[in-house]
């Protein structure tokens, strides 16, 4: 059983150029979302989906999209990198609909954009 | 605005001891409360949580407590050992239909053998 599996672990990105953080899992669950880790801040939440076809943001939504077509899948969109945007990623996932249920997370994927 | 706060940065234990991790929030809409752990270079991962219904939830050498009059929740390992050794964050949640997680900042645990 993989639980969250998130790709690449490690990305360099020059500023201006857009990329795709991917995240699945394969435990069926409805809720999924993506985190930012920043050193003093904790983990902050990006966008957020309860299920496939719905998404809306988080705490920190600029500069990033997000798309679920798919239960599984619930990928990241940078559109235009910025030095702002260095951290450590997270995807997690959890049943959802029952409240305060153990979220599930990825190993991250720790990005630097220069 | 932190809702969820984690005050103390850092925490050394010996071996065997007690650690308490402490965390306070300001939303009292928060329904739920978890702990996670994370190792260096991993995903957060699962400890307990408890129930706004609750004043207590034990599992193993882990302990919740939670005062919802004061806001405050910590988490006790008992006895204290060299695996615990990581970062571990409070989080909150609003309860059914608003399963978002709130994280605090952190508290670096370190077990001194």
């Amino acid at each position: 059983n993989a639980g969250v599996t998130q790709t690449p672990k490690f990305q360099v990105l020059k500023t201006g150029q857009s990329m795709t953080l991917q995240c699945a899992q394969d435990m069926n669950h409805e809720y999924m979302s993506w985190y930012r880790q920043d050193p003093g801040m904790g983990l902050r939440l990006i966008h957020y989906s309860v299920g496939a076809g719905i998404t809306d943001q988080g705490e920190v939504p600029n500069g990033y999209n997000v798309s679920r077509s798919t239960t599984e899948d619930f990928p990241l969109r940078l559109l235009s990198a910025a030095p702002s945007q260095t951290s450590v990623y997270f995807c997690a996932s959890s049943y959802g609909g029952t409240g305060g249920t153990e979220a599930f997370f990825g190993q991250g994927t720790r990005l630097t954009v220069v | 605005d932190q809702q969820v706060k984690q005050n103390s940065p850092s925490l050394s234990v010996q071996e065997g001891r007690i650690s308490i991790l402490n965390c306070d929030y300001t939303n009292s809409m928060f329904d739920y409360f978890l702990w996670y752990k994370k190792y260096p270079a991993e995903g957060p991962t699962f400890l307990i949580s408890i129930s706004s219904i609750k004043d207590k939830n034990e599992d193993g050498r882990f302990t919740v407590f939670l005062n919802k009059s004061a806001k405050h929740l910590s988490l006790h390992i008992v006895p204290s050992q060299p695996g615990d050794s990581a970062v571990y964050f409070c989080a909150a949640s609003g309860g059914f239909g608003n399963e978002k997680l709130t994280f605090g900042t952190g508290t670096r645990l370190t077990i001194i053998p």
